[in-house]
C-alpha cells in the first residue's frame, strides 16, 4: 500500500459525459501528479499540483482540468468524453518534486462507451 | 524534450537466474533522476529503484541493481535470483528537474519468469 488513495476504482460512462476522479496523497506530501496509461499512448504525464498551485503541465487535453484543494486532495475532471479517453488514470504524490520518489495510487479505470 | 527508450518489449528468465532490462534516455539536462517502476497484473505502479544523476555509485536494492552509464545515457536494471513474483511490466522513467518538472516513461518491458 503506497498510502495514495484514488476513487473510484472503476468508472463506466458514455461519450459526451463528464466525470471526476479523486486522489488523496500520502500524509506529508504536497505534490500531486496525474498520469494517463493507455494502450496506444503508454504512460503519459498530465499535470502536477504543488500545495494548491499548478506547477507543471504535460499532455493534458483542454477538455481535462484538475485542481488541488486546501486539504491537498486533488480532483481530475474529464469532460466531453470520447472513446479514446478510456484508460487507467493514476495519481501519484511526492513531498515536493521529482527529486523525491513519486508514490502511485491504485489508479481509476475509466471506460467510455 | 526528454525521451526514454526501452527497446525490448518482452524478456523471459528462468527462476533463480539473472536478467538485465535495458533503458536509454536522451536529455540535455545535467541534473535529473532515473527510476525503475514495476507494474504487476494488479496494475499498481511500484517503485523498484531510483538513481540520482549526480551520484556515480550505482543504486542497489536487495536483488535489484542498476548499471548507470551517464555518458552513454544508459540505465539498465539487473534482477538477480529471479523469483516468480518478479513477473511484471517494468518501466524506466526519467525525472526532469527543470521548469516543467515531470516523469517521462518508456514504453515498458514485459518480464516473464519460467519456473
Amino acid at each position: 500500500d503506497s498510502g495514495v488513495t484514488q476513487t473510484p476504482k472503476h468508472l463506466i460512462t458514455a461519450t459526451g459525459q463528464r466525470v471526476t476522479l479523486r486522489c488523496s496523497p500520502r500524509s506529508g506530501d504536497l505534490s500531486v501528479y496525474w498520469y494517463q496509461q493507455s494502450l496506444d499512448q503508454g504512460l503519459q504525464f498530465l499535470i502536477q499540483y504543488y500545495n494548491g498551485e499548478e506547477r507543471a503541465k504535460g499532455n493534458i487535453l483542454e477538455r481535462f482540468s484538475a485542481q488541488q484543494f486546501p486539504d491537498l486532495h486533488s480532483e481530475l475532471n474529464l469532460s466531453s468524453l470520447e472513446l479514446g479517453d478510456s484508460a487507467l488514470y493514476f495519481c501519484a504524490s511526492s513531498v515536493e518534486s521529482v527529486r523525491e520518489t513519486q508514490y502511485f495510487g491504485p489508479g481509476t479505470r475509466l471506460l467510455v462507451l | 524534450a526528454q525521451t526514454v527508450t526501452q527497446s525490448q518489449p518482452e524478456m523471459s528468465v528462468q527462476e533463480a537466474e539473472t536478467v538485465t532490462l535495458s533503458c536509454t534516455y536522451d536529455t540535455s539536462e545535467s541534473d535529473y533522476y532515473l527510476f525503475w517502476y514495476k507494474q504487476p497484473p494488479s496494475r499498481q505502479m511500484i517503485l523498484v529503484i531510483r538513481q540520482e544523476a549526480y551520484k556515480q555509485q550505482n543504486a542497489t536494492e536487495n536483488r535489484f541493481s542498476v548499471n548507470f552509464q551517464k555518458a552513454a545515457k544508459s540505465f539498465s536494471l539487473k534482477i538477480s535470483d529471479s523469483q516468480l513474483g518478479d513477473a511484471a511490466m517494468y518501466f524506466c522513467a526519467y525525472g526532469s528537474t527543470g521548469a516543467n518538472s515531470k516523469l517521462t516513461f518508456g514504453k515498458g518491458i514485459t518480464l516473464s519468469v519460467r519456473p
